[in-house]
């Protein structure tokens, strides 16, 4: 079955940059989806970063587009998430997801995140 | 900027009660676009409902999602004690997407 998986640093420094990915299996990355990233800042609610598809097009939540790059690796079937200039404000869980657009089986449409990783805490701290 | 107002907060129930939980949006929101999400505690969420009232796979029609424009609810018959969990609704408006603060689900 499709399975998501983050990793990466647990500490950032503040003014750093911040950089996960998300390796892919069971399905391949050059497929329709949307590769998505969702923030979730502890005990608080979930936070749309952005999304990129296997043609290079990329989406992002215009709170924190200037700072934000996705990019995918397909070679590795991974997709990846980069912030600059972190403070703070930017201490969350982030998880990775697999955005659908599509018509399911039944014939409805279908737009949704509806895979996820299981989050990676990441903490700007000094 | 669409924003989703959910309500309530948090609501206390008892398994097998129904659930009725609520998600307003200051815009109208095309119903194709609401999407509703379940997540427990240390979990990831969990895609419910998607297109408003369609399930997603495995999800059990206890599980029922409706509305229009800017008022959308999903509700839960005959809670059992493993739907106690916080709810999240979703919209995206075409170039974004955002979610409802959240409504906790609580054992009474």
């Amino acid at each position: 079955q499709v399975q998501l998986q983050e990793s990466g640093p647990g500490l950032v420094k503040p003014s750093g940059t911040l950089s996960l990915t998300c390796a892919v299996s069971g399905v391949s990355i050059s497929s329709s989806s949307w590769w998505t990233w969702v923030r979730q800042p502890p005990g608080k609610g979930l936070e749309w970063i952005g999304e990129m598809n296997h043609r290079g097009s990329t989406n992002h939540n215009p709170s924190l587009k200037s700072r934000v790059t996705i990019s995918i690796d397909k070679s590795k079937n991974q997709f990846s998430l980069k912030v600059s200039s972190v403070t703070a404000a930017d201490t969350a869980v982030y998880y990775c997801a697999r955005g659908e657009r599509r018509y399911d089986s039944s014939g409805y449409y279908l737009d949704a995140f509806d895979i996820w990783g299981q989050g990676t805490m990441v903490t700007v701290s000094s | 900027e669409i924003v989703l107002t959910q309500s309530p907060d948090t609501l206390s129930l008892s398994p097998g009660e129904r659930a009725t939980l609520s998600c307003r949006a200051s815009q109208s929101v095309s119903s194709t676009y609401l999407a509703w999400y379940q997540q427990k505690p240390g979990q990831a969420p969990r895609l419910l409902i998607y297109g408003a009232s369609t399930r997603a796979t495995g999800i059990p029609d206890r599980f029922s999602g409706s509305g229009s424009g800017t008022d959308f609810t999903l509700s839960i018959s005959r809670l059992e004690p493993d739907d106690f969990a916080v709810y999240y609704c979703q919209q995206y408006d075409g170039s974004k997407y955002t979610f409802g603060q959240g409504t906790k689900l609580e054992i009474k």
